[in-house]
């Protein structure tokens, strides 16, 4: 069965720092594999997503996220964080016929 | 585009009581969805439509809960009757095929059941 693993609950850097939230899925064929942030009271939103093609993959906000086949991980990162991208991080997978299945979430903390 | 609109943005009910949540989808989208947030469970999907006609209801909990969609820019989530256990943020989501997978969240509804 298809599922998404984010090993961090929450994660806290300081502005200006490097980030990288990891996620690991499992997944029979050849994966679809999105990104998503959720600010406070807010619905998702994508930030990227990885389909086929060059692995690393640029999404909005400064965001990059890496698929590698061989360890079934598509991690986040951002080289320097801003106070504004706390928030929860979703990583998802793409289960067939449109349905995702979404991990538990990484609650990003900044510090000043 | 003014994305995904749900209603209302918080409802409080009593235990018992009929709920409906209501959701407008992306114009011209073709699959709406409705998932449930909680801290516990996280956010799980509970049934998705296409073209208005349910794909999969697998996530729907019990007969408590059921879903319609009349047409393309109307669905609603009812819960009859409700239960404390049922507090959670509900989103709707939309996505067309020419999207390749990615949806579009409204803002949720916040539902507490005392």
């Amino acid at each position: 069965a298809q599922s998404v693993t984010q090993p961090d609950i929450h994660i806290t850097v300081s502005e200006g720092a490097s980030l990288e939230l990891r996620c690991n899925y499992s997944y029979g064929a050849t994966p679809y594999l999105f990104w998503y942030v959720q600010s406070p009271g807010q619905g998702l939103q994508l930030l990227l997503k990885y389909f086929s093609g060059d692995t690393l993959v640029q999404g909005i906000k400064g965001f990059e996220a890496e698929f590698k086949r061989s360890q079934s991980s598509f991690n986040l990162r951002k080289p320097s964080v801003h106070w504004s991208d706390a928030a929860e991080y979703f990583c998802a997978v793409g289960a067939g016929g449109f349905k995702t299945i979404f991990g538990a979430g990484t609650r990003l903390f900044v510090k000043a | 585009d003014a994305g995904v609109i749900q209603s209302p943005r918080h409802e409080v009910t009593e235990m018992g009581q009929e709920v409906t949540l209501r959701c407008k989808p992306i114009s011209g989208h073709d699959y709406l969805f409705w998932y449930r947030q909680t801290m516990m469970r996280g956010l799980e999907l509970l049934i998705y439509f296409n073209n208005n006609v349910p794909i999969d209801d697998s996530g729907m909990p019990e007969d408590r809960f059921s879903a319609k969609m009349p047409n393309a820019s109307f669905s609603t989530l009812k819960i009859q009757p409700s239960e404390p256990r049922d507090s959670a943020v509900y989103f709707c989501a939309s996505s067309s095929t020419s999207g390749v997978d990615t949806q579009y969240f409204g803002p949720g509804t916040r539902l507490t059941v005392l």
